[in-house]
């Protein structure tokens, strides 16, 4: 998973915190996304970006905030944490016709 | 709307047993069919994937084919080997064209643990 690098890889947070992950591609791939993976439940998407400057939401987008400002970076912010935040964050990039490359992962816990 | 069912976890197996697990679907339009697979610790890796009606995706000993008259995308090897321990998700993109724009809808996961 070089291509694809999420920072950090664990955080601990307090509920109202506010924290930002970044996403970092260097393949120059056009689509990003964010998905948060719950137990039983598998990939949700959160938000994700067609490009430079472009951001949608996804099928979980509530209390999120997303941004890409550089094609190689998407930002997913947290304005106020919540105990029901907690999850594991992937990241991944695409190119056209091409399948999703993952990040390894950002491990967030709300207290 | 789209979703995938995955058979129930956690699967654990011997060392050189036979796996099935099963996935099926709903789309509207004609979707492509993928299996990911998460090692522990890891983000997923693409494993296999189809594109169209018959088409089989293989990869590493493990097989899938893609079924349409039965919405189905079952994931099978052989002979499985303790590396092969780890999660499993079948999902599907809808073809573009609208505003899918390549999103992905996965399958909640199985739990794959084989033991020597």
């Amino acid at each position: 998973n070089a291509g694809v690098t999420q920072t950090p890889k664990f955080r601990v947070l307090k509920t109202g915190q506010s924290m930002t992950l970044l996403c970092a591609q260097d393949m120059n791939h056009e689509y990003m996304y964010w998905y948060r993976q719950d137990p039983g439940m598998g990939l949700r998407l959160i938000h994700y970006s067609v490009g430079e400057g472009t951001t949608a939401k996804g099928e979980v987008p509530d209390g999120y905030n997303v941004s890409r400002l550089k094609k190689q970076n998407f930002l997913l912010g947290l304005e106020s944490a919540a105990p029901s935040q907690t999850s594991v964050y992937f990241c991944a990039a695409r190119d056209s016709n091409q399948p999703q490359h993952f990040g390894d992962g950002t491990r967030l816990s709300i207290l | 709307g789209n979703s995938v069912t995955q058979m129930e976890g956690p699967v654990t197996l011997s060392e050189e047993a036979f796996l099935t697990i099963n996935c099926t679907y709903t789309a509207t339009g004609y979707p492509s069919l993928f299996w990911y697979v998460q090692y522990p610790g890891e983000g997923l890796q693409l494993l296999l994937k189809a594109t169209k009606a018959d088409d089989k995706g293989s990869n590493k000993g493990f097989e899938a084919t893609y079924r349409k008259e039965t919405t189905s995308f079952h994931l099978e090897k052989g002979s499985v080997q303790v590396s092969d321990s780890a999660v499993y998700f079948c999902a599907l993109k809808v073809r573009a064209g609208g505003t899918s724009y390549g999103k992905l809808t996965f399958g909640q996961g199985t739990i794959l643990t084989v033991h020597p």
